[in-house]
């Protein structure tokens, strides 16, 4: 099985600031989805990545989708406390999640 | 509101109880998904079923029996259950097999 790395694993920050989540694989992959998890909800897609060096956008997240296909990240500007949730990055090829980045925004 | 039902949304069952998890989707997506999550941990795919034939059981034990009957309904069978296996499950559902998924909210079992 290939690995998804996620990182960093637990972040912490206070209103407004930035924060940045990377997913890496060893492997080069087709596509990746960024899915939000809230306590006690399934995940909620937030976007899927497919052409290398892509970059999206959705209000103050930025995904980008590495040129090799093999790495993709996400920034948050400005981030609020709705933004607190578990953020998973998962590889369309094997449907496998990386470890998950579990972000607190404090206001 | 999520798209994916999963019924129920708690249940608490002995190790020997037979009990089973429903999931109903009505968006036309022909690939469906169960999800195994531990506390503070990603989800892990447990069954992947295309075209109402299941395509992918990730070495799940036989405990565990899915069922697709139909495009839009999956149920997972559960069957002399252990402790290490009280969970969040996860359904999701797709247009086709590695298209993005939609999940529903999960069915949190407790084993005694």
């Amino acid at each position: 099985t290939q690995l998804l790395e996620q990182s960093p694993q637990f972040l912490s920050i206070q209103e407004g600031e930035n924060l940045t989540v990377y997913c890496n694989s060893s492997s080069v992959f087709s596509s990746l989805q960024w899915y939000r998890q809230e306590p006690g909800e399934g995940p909620v897609l937030l976007v899927t990545v497919v052409t290398g060096g892509e970059v999206k956008k959705l209000k103050r997240l930025t995904f980008q989708f590495g040129d090799a296909r093999k790495d993709s990240s996400l920034h948050i500007t400005a981030a609020q406390p709705g933004d607190t949730g578990l953020y998973l990055c998962e590889r369309g090829d094997d449907m496998r999640f990386g470890a998950g980045t579990r972000l607190t925004v404090k206001p | 509101d999520t798209e994916v039902t999963q019924t129920p949304k708690h249940l608490v069952m002995g190790m020997t109880n037979k009990k089973s998890l429903k999931c109903e989707q009505h968006m036309g997506h022909r690939a469906m998904y169960w999800y195994k999550q531990k506390a503070k941990k990603p989800p892990e795919l447990m069954f992947v079923y295309s075209y109402e034939k299941l395509s992918i059981n990730e070495s799940v034990p036989s405990r565990f029996s899915p069922e697709c009957p139909n495009s839009s309904l999956l149920n997972l069978h559960l069957h002399a259950l252990q402790p290490e296996d009280s969970a969040l499950y996860l359904c999701a559902s797709s247009q086709d097999r590695h298209q993005p998924q939609h999940f529903g909210d999960g069915t949190r079992l407790s084993i005694l």
